[in-house]
């Protein structure tokens, strides 16, 4: 149980074009949803934190309209990145809070989208 | 402000134990994890501690927690090849988000 999905694993686009990315959790439902993103051999850093069905919480730095959360149901968000440049290039990491696991803070994560911004 | 660290390689012999540790910051911490990730993979839950335990074992896991000195480890019993990967330790740092906070992770080589 507990298992995230997302889509695309990865992508190449051109300079300027838009990005959707799609976090789903597949057998739970997702109350809060975490987007991270992880550059070569670096830790996460965590872009934002997505609630259904209310606006989401963009950490300091993270440019809110570059990068668009939406999470319409308990069971899926979508992060969109604006009129990509190569700097975006990156690996991006969803989560979601399951709130049957062990913990109240667990967060299970996907596998992740490689993108690649040319 | 909240910060984990970690040493960053450790290297280890099949069959031999390895020992990952992590310190942090926020003694206010209420849970600490352990994820493993892969090459290319999501990060894979292995396993937690509540913050007033000092010692949980799971299997080959054994994590131990010293409150006073904001220290972790991570003990893995008979380490595989399979066990390499990057570890992450993470400090949830309470209130209604209770996000994760992560050290930059441990990349562990084990040689055959």
């Amino acid at each position: 149980g507990a298992v995230v999905s997302q889509h695309p694993s990865w992508v190449i686009c051109k300079s300027g074009t838009s990005v959707k990315i799609e976090c789903r959790s597949l057998d739970f439902q997702a109350t809060t949803m975490f987007w991270y993103r992880q550059f070569p051999k670096q830790s996460l850093m965590l872009m934002a934190t997505s609630n259904e069905g209310s606006k989401a919480t963009y950490e300091q730095g993270v440019e809110k309209d570059k990068f668009l959360i939406n999470h319409a149901s308990l069971t899926l968000s979508t992060l969109t990145v604006t009129s990509a440049h190569p700097e975006d290039s990156s690996f991006y990491i969803c989560s979601a809070r399951y709130m049957g696991a062990g913990t109240p803070y667990e967060q299970y994560f996907g596998p992740g989208t490689r993108l690649t911004v040319t | 402000g909240e910060d984990v660290e970690q040493s960053l390689f450790l290297s280890v012999r099949e069959g031999d134990s390895s020992v990952i540790n992590c310190t942090y910051t926020d003694s206010s911490s209420t849970y600490l994890y352990w994820y493993k990730q892969e090459p290319g993979a999501g990060l894979q839950l292995l396993t937690y501690i509540f913050s007033n335990m000092d010692m949980k074992q799971d299997q080959r896991l054994t994590v131990l927690l010293n409150k006073k000195d904001k220290h972790l480890s991570l003990r893995i019993a008979d380490t595989q090849t399979g066990d390499s990967a990057i570890y992450f330790c993470a400090e949830s740092i309470g209130g209604s988000q209770g996000n994760l906070i992560f050290g930059k992770g441990t990349k562990l080589s084990v040689k055959p």
